[in-house]
């Protein structure tokens, strides 16, 4: 099974802080097929990028995501109040789909 | 604006039956592959099984094959999920989500999520 691994499980930040938030994948993933998402208590997920680096429809410009192959980062540039969540990295390159375990950003 | 409302969740015991739905709108329901992805309390996700646009496809995680079915009715825009042989590990909450729009491949990212419905299996 594809693997996909976040780290850290963790980050306390404070609001205005930079977060940057690993994947990394068991194996290669092809056309850069990664997602990042992001879930508040008691809500579905949301998508914030697809293709590894594309943000999706009304996602702000302080999200932003890059990577290849194996190592794919999401980076919140300036953390804002709203922002303290899990996030979690997904591969669509290779049935069955899968998910990192998730990188739960808390206020410090 | 897409829709995605689940229903059908509730506490059932161990070796119970379960058939969640999905109520889909704001898009031709009937263009996208659509899937199930669950989440076991305090947990990450997983997803569960897709299905093809004519139901001609469907997909399952290892861990569901032969006790879960899943189905679509695209004259009523509903997706189902028929959950047999229930164990304790399939306590979670089962989201619905658009799927990809591609006939030919169901690699793709979730961009829709409806609310979930929870799922509770214990004697």
């Amino acid at each position: 099974e594809f693997v996909l691994t976040q780290s850290p499980g963790t980050l306390s930040l404070s609001p205005g802080q930079r977060a940057t938030l690993s994947c990394r994948a068991s194996q290669s993933v092809r056309s850069n097929s990664l997602a990042w998402y992001q879930q508040k208590p008691g809500q579905a997920p949301r998508l914030l990028v697809y293709g590894a680096s594309t943000r999706a429809t009304g996602i702000p410009d302080r999200f932003s995501g890059s990577g290849s192959g194996t190592d794919f980062t999401l980076t919140i540039s300036r953390l804002e109040p709203e922002d303290f969540a899990v996030y979690y990295c997904q591969q669509y390159d290779v049935s069955p789909r899968t998910f990192g375990q998730g990188t739960n950003v808390e206020i410090k | 604006e897409v829709h995605l409302v689940e229903s059908g969740g509730g506490l059932v015991q161990p070796g119970g039956s379960l058939r969640l739905s999905c109520a889909a709108s704001g898009f031709l329901f009937s263009d996208y592959w659509m899937s199930w992805v669950r989440q076991a309390p305090g947990k990450g996700l997983e997803w569960v099984a897709n299905i093809k646009q004519d139901g001609s496809e469907i997909n399952y995680v290892d861990s569901v094959k032969g006790r879960f079915t899943i189905s679509r009715g695209n004259t009523n825009n509903l997706l189902y999920l028929q959950m047999n042989n229930l164990r304790a590990e399939d306590t979670a909450v089962y989201y619905c989500a658009r799927d990809s729009p591609r006939y030919y491949s169901s690699l793709e990212y979730f961009q829709y999520w409806g609310q979930g419905t929870l799922v509770t299996v214990s004697s």
